[in-house]
């Protein structure tokens, strides 16, 4: 069974610094990856997805991730923080069957300072 | 890409009594519904697995005879929190797989019992 592991619970960033936010997972086979944000009371934004193909991938705000297999990590990344994007961030693995539910990983929940 | 939308996206009710949670996919038939539940500051637990015209499979823990699901159709799963009581207020969200290893998330509604 797939699982996943964000070790940071909490970070906080100052605005305009980079950004990196780790996840680790654990599959038997290629893993379908996921990052999404949620913001206070709201629901799930896909920020980004690794199916296959260019282990970097691009999302949306500017985001992107970096899928190393080595080291089973999948890891979010953005250069410049912005105040908005203070939220939790939840890593998600797929297995290979498009009906089977997604793992998540406990979350981390970014704060950024002025 | 695919919409979910969720009904009502909050709702408050009396201890003891049942709320119905409805989760619509707008544009996409669905043979495949997943229902999570998140507590406050936490991840996405998997409640169940609703399948269109059978009974839903519901994860270890989870009292089936509490959490309804009923997957009439293609485009609808509903949610009926029976006999409500405080300890069930949750974030409860839906989603549904396209078949392409992507899910897509509702909303989510705020269950507040009293």
């Amino acid at each position: 069974a797939q699982s996943v592991t964000q070790p940071d619970i909490h970070i906080t960033v100052s605005e305009g610094a980079s950004l990196e936010l780790r996840c680790n997972y654990s599959y038997g086979a290629t893993p379908y990856l996921f990052w999404y944000v949620q913001s206070p009371g709201q629901g799930l934004q896909l920020l980004l997805k690794y199916f296959s193909g260019d282990t970097l991938v691009q999302g949306i705000k500017g985001f992107e991730a970096e899928f190393k297999r080595s080291q089973s990590s999948f890891n979010l990344r953005k250069p410049s923080v912005h105040w908005s994007d203070a939220a939790e961030y939840f890593c998600a693995v797929g297995a290979n069957s498009g009906n089977t539910p997604l793992v998540f990983g406990k979350g981390t929940r970014l704060s950024v300072i002025a | 890409g695919a919409v979910v939308s969720q009904h009502p996206s909050r709702v408050i009710c009396k201890s003891g009594t049942s709320v119905k949670i409805e989760c619509r996919s707008l544009d996409f038939q669905a043979t495949t519904m997943f229902w999570y539940r998140q507590f406050p500051k936490k991840s996405l637990m998997l409640m169940a697995t609703s399948n269109e015209g059978s009974k839903a499979t519901y994860e270890q823990g989870v009292e089936k005879d509490k959490f309804l699901i009923n997957h009439a159709s293609l485009t609808l799963s509903t949610l009926t929190v029976t006999s409500a009581h405080p300890e069930d207020s949750s974030f409860y969200i839906c989603s549904y797989s396209t078949g392409t290893y992507e899910q897509y998330f509702g909303p989510g509604t705020r269950l507040t019992v009293t």
